[in-house]
């Protein structure tokens, strides 16, 4: 069974931290993504990997920025928080690219800026 | 631009009775689109698949239905049970031009009341 790890479930930062999250995946799976989820949004693409230390931007990077030195670990940046940034983030995988591979998601970091 | 889209914030229904979510994208390029289901304080899970060739797919008490010219989608859940209460995303994906990237929906809460 496919498991993503979001390093923390809640994280209360103030406006102008740098902020960090983490996100561990154990399938060895190639893709990698970070969404986050707003009531009347749905699941926005923020930055996406195909492999290691290659990234591309999703539908919304900015104000974020990504790494990914290790195939397991994908971490989402915040340069310098705002309060629009006050979100839930989701990190997810996918083994291969073909169309019927699913993404496979983390539980969530709900992260509150002040 | 909402290339996905479902209209309905919440959806309300008996248990037993059938749940039918639906979804409409405008992007004449997907070529595959899921449904993830999602509880609170939890990740997103898949739930469900179709390819853009296929008209019908089946697993269990779930459905989902294509029509493409239309460009609509459904999910049918029969017969609806309390523990489907969840959120309901409909994602699709272009795999030509975005790779497995999926553009989600925002979002249909359903409530299935004992």
């Amino acid at each position: 069974d496919v498991k993503v790890t979001q390093s923390s479930r809640y994280l209360v930062k103030r406006t102008g931290e740098k902020v960090f999250l983490e996100c561990v995946q154990d399938m060895d799976h190639e893709n990698m993504f970070w969404y986050r989820q707003d009531p009347g949004l749905g699941l926005r693409l923020i930055y996406f990997s195909y492999d290691v230390k290659m990234k591309e931007k999703g539908d919304i990077p900015e104000g974020y920025s990504v790494s990914r030195e290790k195939k397991e670990r994908f971490s989402l940046i915040l340069e310098s928080a705002s309060t629009n940034q006050t979100s839930m983030y989701l990190c997810a995988s996918s083994l291969t690219l073909a169309g019927n591979s699913p993404l496979h998601f983390g539980n969530g970091t709900r992260l509150t800026v002040t | 631009d909402q290339q996905v889209k479902q209209n309905s914030p919440s959806l309300s229904v008996q248990e037993g009775r059938i749940s039918i979510l639906n979804c409409d994208y405008t992007n004449s390029m997907f070529d595959y689109f899921l449904w993830y289901k999602k509880y609170p304080a939890e990740g997103p899970t898949f739930l469900i698949s179709i390819s853009s060739i296929k008209d019908k797919n089946e697993d269990g008490r779930f459905t989902v239905f294509l029509n493409k010219s239309a460009k609509h989608l459904s999910l049918h859940i029969v017969p609806s049970q309390p523990g489907d209460s969840a959120v309901y995303f409909c994602a699709a994906r272009d795999l030509e031009t975005s790779g497995s990237r999926l553009t989600f929906g925002e979002g249909t809460q359903l409530t299935v009341n004992p």
